[in-house]
């Protein structure tokens, strides 16, 4: 079955350090990859997606992910976090059924950002 | 371009009611929405598709008489939680993909329903 899975629930930052939040997925073939940001009460806006192509993919708002086929990860990246950064992430793995694009959605990591 | 939007934005009823939340795309036509449910510090579960003129297909574990899903045109969908109890409070987000940027799914901001 496919799975996401998210270790970590809440991650805390300093301003200005670096950030990675793991992602490790379960599926059958190649998926489609992608990463949301959900901020508190609001609905989810897309990061960045991986479909096929360059395992390391640039998003919006300074954010990458790489794909690792031998690890079954897609970990997101951000070299110096801002306060704003501060929300839930989401990973999410696409499989297309039925020519639907159904995701399956991680648990979520709650990042936290200290001035 | 791609805009979602959800009506109510926050939605209080009284036990027992039924209630209807409205799924739109703005600027661009949904073959196919989405209905998600969050609870407080969890994840999305999907809970059903539904394509523009058909039934919906709802996920192992939703009850379609509870939750009554209308896809009548490519730009709404309604969810309607019939005779809700306290236990269906949740934050409902629906997402809509049409032919846009490769069946991308685009999300509404959400609905906040508390049931007393």
């Amino acid at each position: 079955a496919q799975s996401v899975t998210q270790p970590d629930i809440h991650i805390t930052v300093s301003e200005g350090a670096s950030l990675e939040l793991r992602c490790n997925y379960s599926y059958g073939a190649t998926p489609y990859l992608f990463w949301y940001v959900q901020s508190p009460g609001q609905g989810l806006q897309l990061l960045l997606k991986y479909f096929s192509g360059d395992t390391l993919v640039q998003g919006i708002k300074g954010f990458e992910a790489e794909f690792k086929r031998s690890q079954s990860s897609f970990n997101l990246r951000k070299p110096s976090v801002h306060w704003s950064d501060a929300a839930e992430y989401f990973c999410a793995v696409g499989p297309f059924s039925g020519g639907y694009n159904k995701l399956i959605f991680g648990a979520g990591t709650r990042l936290a950002v200290h001035p | 371009g791609a805009v979602v939007s959800q009506h109510p934005s926050w939605v209080i009823c009284k036990s027992g009611t039924s209630v209807k939340i409205e799924c739109r795309s703005l600027d661009f036509q949904a073959t196919t929405m989405f209905w998600y449910r969050q609870f407080p510090k969890q994840s999305l579960m999907l809970m059903a598709t539904s394509n523009e003129g058909s039934k919906a297909t709802y996920e192992q574990g939703v009850e379609k008489d509870k939750f009554l899903i209308n896809h009548a045109s490519l730009t709404l969908s309604t969810l309607t939680v019939t005779s809700a109890h306290p236990e269906d409070s949740s934050f409902y987000i629906c997402s809509a993909t049409g032919l846009v940027r490769n069946n991308e799914q685009f999300f509404g901001p959400g609905t906040r329903l508390t049931v007393l």
